[in-house]
Order: structure tokens, then C-alpha cells, then sequence
């Protein structure tokens, strides 16, 4: 079993929906989680990071932490053509340690 | 934001012969940078951890003697795939942590490696 499981998508939906997407893990030391947004042929692009359970927003975008679940999600209001992408969740244990990366959701937002 | 240059983008080479791939951070220094792999439609494969001033720390499975990784600056850290294949064609992305605590990591632009 993977560390970390992600959604695999491919998720499509109109211009203006809300979508979530989810992460779930098995690692409890895990304190750190991340979400990257990946454009084709691109390097993963840092949206949010959060440290341990909680929420966190920044414009469009909302990061949810249950560490009680093993369980995060993000959140992207009024989505937009532009946000179609592939998006990793990544956690870790530690400050400076190696991050554990899902295996990605691919976005589609049709106009 | 942090920025995190890779070189080259993409890369084409004849088998047997070798590549270096370079990864800057542009404006921060980066003590700790990371080295990936990415297949098509496949998430990262962490490949080696990177300290500046010491041996890199390679993942299970990593052969250290095919993928060279030498971290000479606070700045600069090199992957040189050396002797390739054609089954070593893929992605290769760098990442830099910033900051002393490696809070948070910023991702280079990838550099593809095509083998013939």
C-alpha cells in the first residue's frame, strides 16, 4: 500500500464549479502537506502548504488538513479553463525532510 | 517567489554517452535540493537528496554511479547521468528547499532527456 493515495481523476468539470480533490496517507509522522499544481511538460508549481490539521485559504484556492482522518483536500472555487492541470498533494515528516508525493489528479475545467 | 532555474530544458544524446543537468536557485540559498523522475502521467520519483558540501543520500533502487549528483554550492547542484540508455529517457525535475527549516520547496522548470 502506497504511503500516500491520491484520486487518480481524471476529474472534468464546467467553468465556475467548485471542485475537491483529495489525498489520503497512512503515516502518521506525516506534519507538512502540500499542494502543487503541474502543467503539461512542466515542473509542479508550490500552492499551498499547511502544517498539521486545519484550514487554509489563499484566493480560490482553500487547503484542508484532518489528521485525525489521514485526510486533506483542496479546494478551487470558481474554477477557471486556467486551472486545468494536474495537482500533487505532498506530505512530510519534518521541516527540511524528503516529501512523499500522490500520484497526481488531472483537471480538466471546459469554458 | 523563489526561483528555481533548471538546465538544459530538454536534451537529446546518443546512447553511451553522458548528461549533466544543472539546477539553480536564482535568488535564496538552498542548502538541501532534491532530484526527481517523472514518467508520463506518473507522479515524481524522489531519485537522491542533495546536501551542499556532502555525498547526496540516493533513494532504494538508485544506482549512484549511473546518476551523479555533486552539490558544490549553495546554489548550484548537478545530475549527470552518465553511460545512458534509452530507458533512462524521462522527466528530470529539481527542487530547493528555502530556508534554514526547508519549509518550503520550490520546483525547477524540468529538463527532458530523450536517449537514441
Amino acid at each position: 500500500q502506497k504511503e500516500v493515495e491520491q484520486d487518480p481523476g481524471p476529474l472534468s468539470v464546467p467553468e465556475g464549479a467548485i471542485v475537491s480533490l483529495n489525498c489520503t496517507y497512512s503515516n502518521s509522522a506525516f506534519q507538512y502537506f502540500m499542494w502543487y499544481r503541474q502543467y503539461s511538460r512542466k515542473g509542479p508549481e508550490l500552492l499551498m502548504y499547511t502544517y498539521s490539521s486545519g484550514n487554509k485559504e489563499d484566493g480560490r484556492f482553500t487547503a484542508q488538513v484532518d489528521k485525525s482522518s489521514k485526510y486533506i483536500s483542496l479546494f478551487i472555487r470558481d474554477s477557471q479553463p486556467s486551472d486545468s492541470a494536474t495537482y500533487l498533494c505532498a506530505m512530510k515528516g519534518t521541516n527540511a525532510g524528503k516529501s512523499t508525493f500522490g500520484d497526481g489528479t488531472t483537471l480538466t475545467v471546459k469554458p | 517567489g523563489a526561483v528555481v532555474s533548471q538546465h538544459p530544458s530538454w536534451v537529446i544524446c546518443k546512447s553511451g554517452t553522458s548528461v549533466k543537468i544543472e539546477c539553480r536557485s536564482l535568488d535564496f540559498q538552498a542548502t538541501t535540493m532534491f532530484w526527481y523522475r517523472q514518467f508520463p502521467k506518473q507522479s515524481l520519483m524522489l531519485m537522491a537528496t542533495s546536501n551542499e558540501g556532502s555525498k547526496a543520500t540516493y533513494e532504494q533502487g538508485v544506482e549512484k554511479d549511473k546518476f551523479l549528483i555533486n552539490h558544490a554550492s549553495l546554489t548550484l547542484s548537478t545530475l549527470t547521468v552518465t553511460s545512458a540508455h534509452p530507458e533512462d529517457s524521462s522527466f528530470y525535475i529539481c527542487s530547493a528547499s528555502l530556508g534554514l527549516s526547508g519549509n518550503t520547496i520550490y520546483f525547477g522548470e524540468g529538463s527532458w532527456l530523450t536517449v537514441v
